[in-house]
């Protein structure tokens, strides 16, 4: 299986400043077809998960351009260049490279 | 708007059965792939199982390969997951999910059910 390592773990953020969260796969996600299946999630409190970045780096409908993702192989990272309260939760990030498909451990964000 | 509508959870005895549904509306469900995620409360987010949009292809992570099965009625637009043999360490919140393709290739989960919780105790 593929191991999807977060850090950090949890991160304090002040409001308007900028937030980093990494995740490395224990292989990587390049599949045959030239496609990274890799994916970032935000999990608000008492919701279901929500889509924020596909195949990397594309921002999903209705998501801020303040999010930005970025990577390849096995090193990959998610960016909020200006928090805001909207964006506390916990950030999962996923891949679907290969079977079984697997999450990494979260990262918890709040405000300071 | 897409919707997907869970309902089925609820109080188990360990060793006992139970059966989860997950109803679509605003999208034509044949013509996706649907999964089921869960996650026990105050953990992470655990892939269980994907069932292609025709139901002819089903996978399911090691953790439930045995107990539990995924299927889908596509006229009802409904997608299940029938849970057996149930354990303590099944008691977690179940989420369905859409992938954007009908075949088991991968891809992004949106949009997800509300959440469906199991608790499996004596």
């Amino acid at each position: 299986d593929i191991v999807m390592t977060q850090t950090p773990l949890s991160l304090s953020v002040t409001p308007g400043q900028a937030a980093s969260i990494s995740c490395k796969p224990s292989q990587s996600l390049l599949y045959s077809d030239g496609k990274t299946y890799f994916y970032w999630y935000l999990q608000k409190p008492g919701q279901p998960p929500q889509l924020l970045i596909y195949e990397v780096s594309n921002r999903f409908s209705g998501v801020p351009d303040r999010f930005r993702g970025s990577g390849s192989g096995t090193d990959f990272t998610l960016e909020i260049s200006r928090v805001e309260a909207e964006d506390v939760g916990v950030y999962y990030c996923m891949q679907t490279t290969q079977l079984p498909w697997t999450f990494g451990q979260g990262t918890r964000v709040d405000l300071k | 708007e897409m919707r997907l509508l869970q309902s089925g959870g609820g109080l188990v005895q360990p060793g006992g059965s139970l059966r989860l549904s997950c109803t679509a509306s605003g999208f034509t469900f044949r013509n996706f792939a649907m999964s089921w995620v869960r996650q026990a409360p105050g953990k992470g987010l655990e892939w269980l199982s994907v069932i292609s949009g025709n139901g002819g292809s089903t996978h399911y992570a090691d953790s439930v390969k045995g107990r539990f099965t995924i299927s889908r009625d596509n006229s009802k637009n409904t997608l299940y997951l029938q849970m057996d043999s149930l354990r303590a360490e099944d008691t977690a919140f179940y989420y369905c999910a859409r992938s954007p393709d009908p075949d088991n290739s991968g891809g992004w989960f949106d949009p997800w059910g509300q959440g469906t919780l199991v608790t499996v105790s004596s």
